[in-house]
This record gives C-alpha cells, structure tokens and sequence, in this order.
C-alpha cells in the first residue's frame, strides 16, 4: 500500500532557528514528489517539486532534499519568520495515472 | 492572473441533502482535481479531470462525482450527505498532466454536514 510518513507531527522553533521536517514514503513506483505550504484555512502552496534524478532543489529559505534510494525527503527551513508557521506536506506521485498521496503533514509554530 | 476560484467557501448542509461544489482554475489550465481534508485523514484525493474526461479517481464511494466543462470549469457533486462528509473540499488546477507540473490550489469550499 502506498504511504507517506512525516515527522514530527508537530514543532516550535524560535524565530531565526533553522528547522528540518521529515517525510519517508513507500510509494511504488515513483515519479515526483512535492511539498506544499498550507496555512491556516488556505489552500496549500506548491514549494518544491522534485524528480527521480533530482537531489536537492531550493525555493528561497526552504530547501528540499530527495534520497530515492532510501525513499526519504526532508525539508529544511533556514532562518525561520514568523510567518513560516503553517502546515508543511509531503505529496508522492506515482508513475501510473498521476495519482498523489498526501503525507499527514507537519505543523509548524514559529515563536517569537 | 486570477488564482484558483471555488464558491460556496462555506456550506452547511444536513444529512440525506446533496451539494454541489464549484471550482474555476486559472485560465488556460486545463487539468482539475478535487481532494477532501480532514483533521483525522489528512488530504485525500477525490479525482481528476482533464479536458472533460475523468482521468484518475480516488477510493471515494459513488456518492461522490464531478465532471467538468469545456472551459474547463469543475463542479463535484456530493449525494446523501453524511456527517463524515464534513471537511474542506480543495480543488487543484494545472497546466497540464504532466506529472511534474506545478498544482495551484483554490482556497476551498468548507462544508458542515448537520
């Protein structure tokens, strides 16, 4: 059964800390994989889209690491605002009919 | 450029009723999806058009169905309304279906099934 897993569900950072959210996933096979933003009573936010090939890619303060061959991601947030604080999830699609699976999320309170 | 549109934003509903949703994605997109979330199951996918065609759908019971429009407009109809069909429904435009194409989400229509 394809699964995305994040950790940890939740976190507080003071303003300024980085932070790194996890995502592990079992989805078979694997074409992109995505983090979203999503703040509270929003829609959510593409971030990153990443390929098979892809290690690494950047979007401003937030970079996103793939590891396909462990099948892990993370998402780092460097100097973190106040307005980092939001929802962050992790979506795999799958090679076949583009179908997503949607991580649980991780939510992220930055404090000041 | 216009975002991802979706009216109602709220809705209140009771059980045995049917809602419709509808979901206007950005011009020239041509692929929309529909998700449902909740607090306990997350983001969950409902289906997928493009070009007037369901092309993917998701482990939802009949009740819940959609189309969508030459223009590209989506509605999703929800029948027999149950008090676990409470949540956000999330409508998702594309360029394209690529899978690697970016997915803008609308701001989503919140129904309360009573």
């Amino acid at each position: 059964k394809n699964q995305v897993e994040q950790s940890p569900q939740s976190l507080i950072i003071l303003e300024g800390k980085n932070c790194t959210l996890q995502c592990n996933y079992t989805v078979s096979p694997f074409s992109n994989l995505r983090w979203y933003k999503q703040d509270t009573g929003r829609g959510p936010v593409s971030l990153t889209i990443m390929t098979f090939s892809e290690n690494t890619k950047s979007n401003g303060r937030y970079t996103a690491t793939l590891d396909a061959d462990t099948k892990q991601s993370s998402l780092h947030i460097t100097a973190s605002q106040l307005s980092d604080s939001a929802s962050y999830i992790c979506v795999v699609s799958g090679a076949a009919g583009n179908k997503l699976t949607f991580g649980g999320g991780t939510r992220v309170l930055v404090k000041p | 450029k216009a975002g991802v549109t979706q009216t109602p934003r709220y809705l209140i509903k009771t059980r045995g009723q049917q809602v419709t949703l509808s979901c206007s994605p950005i011009s020239g997109h041509r692929s929309v999806s529909w998700y449902q979330q909740t607090p306990g199951q997350g983001l969950q996918f409902l289906f997928e058009y493009f070009s007037e065609t369901q092309r993917n759908k998701g482990n939802f019971p009949g009740r819940f169905s959609g189309r969508q429009f030459s223009n590209s407009r989506s509605e999703m109809n929800v029948s027999t309304l149950e008090l676990g069909d409470s949540a956000l429904y999330l409508c998702a435009s594309s360029l394209d279906r690529g899978s690697t194409d970016t997915q803008y989400f609308g701001p989503g229509t919140r129904l309360t099934v009573l």
